[in-house]
């Protein structure tokens, strides 16, 4: 079984700062993966970052990078520099042999 | 590329009519499609996962013979919801993997909102 927990509902990040959002995870499955993902306004689920699991090194895409501490099961996304165009829901997911499961998300404000 | 695609965007329906969503892989061959469903506000809940050619495998709880789903080519899948009533509206998500054995990668589409009057 695999669960994914994310404890903050909201979270709310000035224009041009760093905000990291929190992700924990539970798998039974030796191989996995993990991703983050944003769903702005049109609702389009966008993949931002993804991290195997065997892989000791964080994940980085630009302004984004994951903080992947695999014996703590913690998976958290770092946005540098944010921007206006970064508000939307983020979604912690994990993937085994099959199936994507997502946390209950993050709805993240960028204040102008 | 990867790019997937949903029709339609939104429909409205009656109460015990049936509707059905069509997702589509425009540039790769899709293997597998998900379906997803999101409540307003809450996550993605996967409902079922098709193969090409197979007998979708539903997610425990989702009435199979209330959401049909038929994935008869490499790059088109559909579900429909039969006999829909109001506590179906939500919003359907599909997604889909290129690759039959890794499931690493999944392109999602713009998804449908249902509505049912």
């Amino acid at each position: 079984a695999q669960t994914v927990t994310q404890s903050q509902p909201e979270m709310s990040v000035q224009e041009a700062e760093t905000v990291t959002l929190s992700c924990t995870y539970d798998t039974s499955e030796s191989d996995y993966y993990l991703f983050w993902y944003k769903q702005p306004p049109s609702r389009q689920m966008i993949l931002v970052i993804r991290q195997e699991a065997y892989k000791q090194q964080n994940a980085t895409e630009n302004r984004f990078s994951v903080n992947f501490q695999k014996a703590a099961k913690s998976f958290s996304l770092k946005i540098s520099d944010s921007q206006l165009g970064d508000a939307a829901m983020y979604f912690c997911a994990s993937m085994g042999a099959n199936n994507l499961f997502f946390g209950t998300g993050t709805r993240l404000t960028v204040i102008p | 590329g990867a790019v997937v695609s949903q029709h339609p965007s939104w429909v409205i329906c009656k109460s015990g009519t049936s509707v059905k969503i069509e997702c589509r892989s425009l540039d790769f061959q899709a293997t597998t499609m998900f379906w997803y469903r999101q409540f307003p506000k809450q996550s993605l809940m996967l409902m079922a996962t098709s193969n090409e050619g197979s007998k979708a495998t539903y997610e425990q709880g989702v009435e199979k013979d209330k959401f049909l789903i038929n994935h008869a080519s490499l790059t088109l899948s559909t579900l429909t919801v039969t006999s829909a009533h109001p506590e179906d509206s939500s919003f359907y998500i599909c997604s889909a993997s290129p690759d039959r054995t890794t499931y690493n990668e999944q392109f999602f589409g713009p998804g449908t909102r249902l509505t049912v009057l």
